[in-house]
């Protein structure tokens, strides 16, 4: 079953409205969490990655003023985007690092992403 | 500046035969690879890695290959399935404990009945 999970799955909202979303590790704790991006037929982008307790850390190019990023719990990041536009309609996919064991932990394990289109 | 990429972006293959994916990087820097098979409107699901101390790494009916000399590695699929039809993206981390992924340009992998 997954092991993230993230919600919601699909959004259609109006130009201007802030949308969340949301990402949850179901199975164990993840003191990072990471936000894609994907373009269609386009690879997946690094948006951010959010660390439990402090603030995200963008990827060169990523408005942080307007991708809000929280990680409140060890279970939890949300990513608002805020005054959404149509330009940022796109297919948003989060994931989450298990604890490090060994010489390197478990991949990450990937939500099933949320389509988000903006009119 | 694509530090991975994957030169074929669809693949057709027979049932039955063998699926090669290729993938190429550019930062000598990756230490760790890995392979996602990726559905329309899903997330990507982890298929098989391999360390770049390693050569070959084996999983059922996946195997990886990497050339680290050539910066190259490929995901080998015998024999293939029509469930196999997905999109595969390779990926590289630059050392071990670092979770940042970059990821490939992503090949269309279809099967044919």
């Amino acid at each position: 079953g997954a092991v993230v999970s993230q919600h919601p799955s699909w959004v259609i909202c109006k130009s201007g409205t802030s949308v969340k979303i949301e990402c949850r590790s179901l199975d164990f704790q993840a003191t990072t969490m990471f936000w894609y991006r994907q373009f269609p037929k386009q690879s997946l982008m690094l948006m951010a990655t959010s660390n439990e307790g402090s603030k995200a850390t963008y990827e060169q190019g990523v408005e942080k003023d307007k991708f809000l990023i929280n990680h409140a719990s060890l279970t939890l990041s949300t990513l608002t985007v805020t005054s959404a536009h149509p330009e940022d309609s796109s297919f948003y996919i989060c994931s989450a690092s298990p604890p490090v064991t060994g010489t390197l932990g478990q991949p990450q394990h990937f939500g099933d992403g949320t389509r988000l289109s903006i009119l | 500046d694509q530090q991975v990429k994957q030169n074929s972006p669809s693949l057709s293959v027979q049932e039955g035969r063998i699926s090669i994916l290729n993938c190429d990087y550019t930062n000598s820097m990756f230490d760790y690879f890995l392979w996602y098979k990726k559905y329309p409107a899903e997330g990507p699901t982890f298929l098989i890695s391999i360390s770049s101390i390693k050569d070959k790494n084996e999983d059922g009916r996946f195997t990886v290959f990497l050339n680290k000399s050539a910066k190259h590695l490929s995901l080998h699929i015998v024999p293939s399935q029509p469930g196999d039809s997905a999109v595969y993206f390779c990926a590289a981390l630059p050392r071990r404990g670092n979770e940042k992924l970059t990821f490939g340009t992503g090949t269309r992998l279809t099967i044919i009945p």
